[in-house]
């Protein structure tokens, strides 16, 4: 079954800083690979989703970005943070057995101050 | 395009309780699947239990069961039982024919009250 990593588990940036938040998948390989946020007490908003290495699809326009280096790795990045892009980061790989639900990974919760 | 709508932002149940959460799905795939995940205020993302739209049987796991009414695109969770331990948030989320993609509603807080 598969693991994922995902950190730092808080993070606590200013306004106009950068952010990198590193996802890793075990048990796995070339695993579709997504990047969810969660506002407070809200549900969850597909930010991206990759199929493959160099490959991410956006779904939402915003100031942030993806990255899949390689096969079990997701990046998510910014180059200056907003106060709206505090939330709750869940990184997901699609399960290998059925029903081929997601595995999510434990979550960085983000605070931008 | 898929979609999922859960009406109920908050629910309260007394403990050992039953309690259903409702969720109606959209989408014009013929065949797709519906899932449940729980949220506790850990965070984690906890899979329930699936159901998939040409099953004859509607889905049970211990104590969660989906109420599955394909006509009326609904396939509620009912918890049996509840327990403290069962106050999180629910997600209902669905997957399309040929999709890797889930698509989630926005949950609903279910409280067990002692």
């Amino acid at each position: 079954s598969q693991t994922i990593h995902q950190w730092p588990a808080t993070l606590v940036q200013p306004v106009g800083s950068p952010l990198s938040l590193e996802c890793t998948v075990e048990g796995t390989s070339n695993p579709n690979l997504y990047w969810y946020r969660q506002a407070a007490g809200r549900g969850l908003q597909l930010l991206f989703y990759s199929v493959g290495i160099g490959q991410i699809s956006s779904e939402v326009p915003q100031n942030l970005s993806a990255s899949r280096p390689q096969d079990r790795q997701f990046i998510l990045s910014s180059k200056k943070l907003l106060l709206s892009d505090s939330g709750f980061y869940l990184c997901a790989c699609v399960t290998g057995s059925f029903p081929y639900g997601y595995t999510f990974g434990s979550g960085t919760r983000l605070t931008v101050v | 395009a898929q979609k999922i709508t859960q009406t109920q932002p908050g629910m309260f149940v007394q403990e050992k309780e039953a309690v259903t959460l409702d969720c109606t799905y959209d989408t014009s795939d013929p065949s797709y699947g519906l899932f449940w995940y729980k949220q506790p205020s850990s965070g984690e993302m906890i899979f329930l239990i699936y159901q998939g739209s040409y099953d004859q049987q509607n889905a049970t796991e211990g104590r969660y069961s989906l109420n599955f009414q394909k006509a009326r695109k609904s396939a509620n969770l009912v918890i049996s039982a509840s327990q403290l331990g069962d106050s999180a948030m629910y997600f209902c989320a669905i997957r399309g024919t040929g999709a890797n993609n889930l698509f989630f509603g926005t949950g609903t807080r279910l409280t067990v009250i002692p």
